[in-house]
């Protein structure tokens, strides 16, 4: 039961180059969720998704762009790296569960990518 | 999404009840209260979730004021492996296209020593 798996784990980058962080999940899930999270401070939301085809900003997304092809995958790009972009980020997912009060599931993270940008 | 208020640290002894407040007073009805942990270099991991009423898992349980304002997560027997940063997080139910994101704090250095 893989849960849910980034890849890669560490990655350091030049200043300007591009790169692509992998998330697959393999729990069907309709939410998916990218956080950073720099040294002392809580995880602050970049994007997310809350199906196939569908996503959408949270509040640090400039810099960043996703897409959502398919349940499983929800890969986050860098299309010109920037030092204040170095960062661990995390990949969520969540299912979402009809009904009146929607969804209170609580979300499954993976381990994260340690990203270096010089 | 409410803020939340919690101790920026605390300390427990291994096997004892590990108590964490978190204080919530601006939270609304259809605001559910969780609690998650992160130990170092590792993803947040889920504990406990809850409305209004106290809740217990095999993790911890969760206890929330009658007028949900504050709560407090307890570890009844606290290891050295629960020695990590916690959050106590409110949050939107999701619902159609709408997604209850996670707002996540400074959260509770919780150390537990021998």
């Amino acid at each position: 039961n893989a849960g849910v798996t980034q890849t890669p784990k560490f990655q350091v980058l030049k200043t300007g180059q591009s790169m692509t962080l992998q998330c697959a999940q393999d729990m069907n899930h309709e939410y998916m969720s990218w956080y950073r999270q720099d040294p002392g401070m809580g995880l602050r939301l970049i994007h997310y998704s809350v199906g196939a085809g569908i996503t959408d900003q949270g509040e640090v997304p400039n810099g960043y762009n996703v897409s959502r092809s398919t349940t499983e995958d929800f890969p986050l790009r860098l299309l010109s790296a920037a030092p204040s972009q170095t960062s661990v980020y995390f990949c969520a997912s969540s299912p979402r569960v009809t009904g009146t009060l929607g969804s209170n599931q609580p979300q499954h993270f993976g381990d994260g990518t340690r990203l270096s940008i010089l | 999404d409410a803020k939340t208020t919690q101790p920026t640290s605390m300390d427990c002894a291994e096997g004892r009840a590990a108590n964490l407040p978190c204080n919530h007073s601006t939270i609304s009805g259809n605001e559910y209260v969780y609690w998650y942990r992160q130990i170092h270099s590792q993803g947040p991991q889920y504990i406990i979730h809850g409305l209004k009423n106290n809740e217990t898992n095999e993790m911890a349980s969760l206890i929330i004021t009658e007028d949900r304002k504050s709560s407090t997560l307890i570890l009844p027997h606290a290891t050295l492996r629960d020695t990590a940063v916690y959050y106590c997080i409110v949050r939107v139910s999701a619902g159609g296209t709408s997604y209850g994101k996670l707002t996540f704090g400074q959260g509770t250095i919780l150390t537990v020593h021998p």
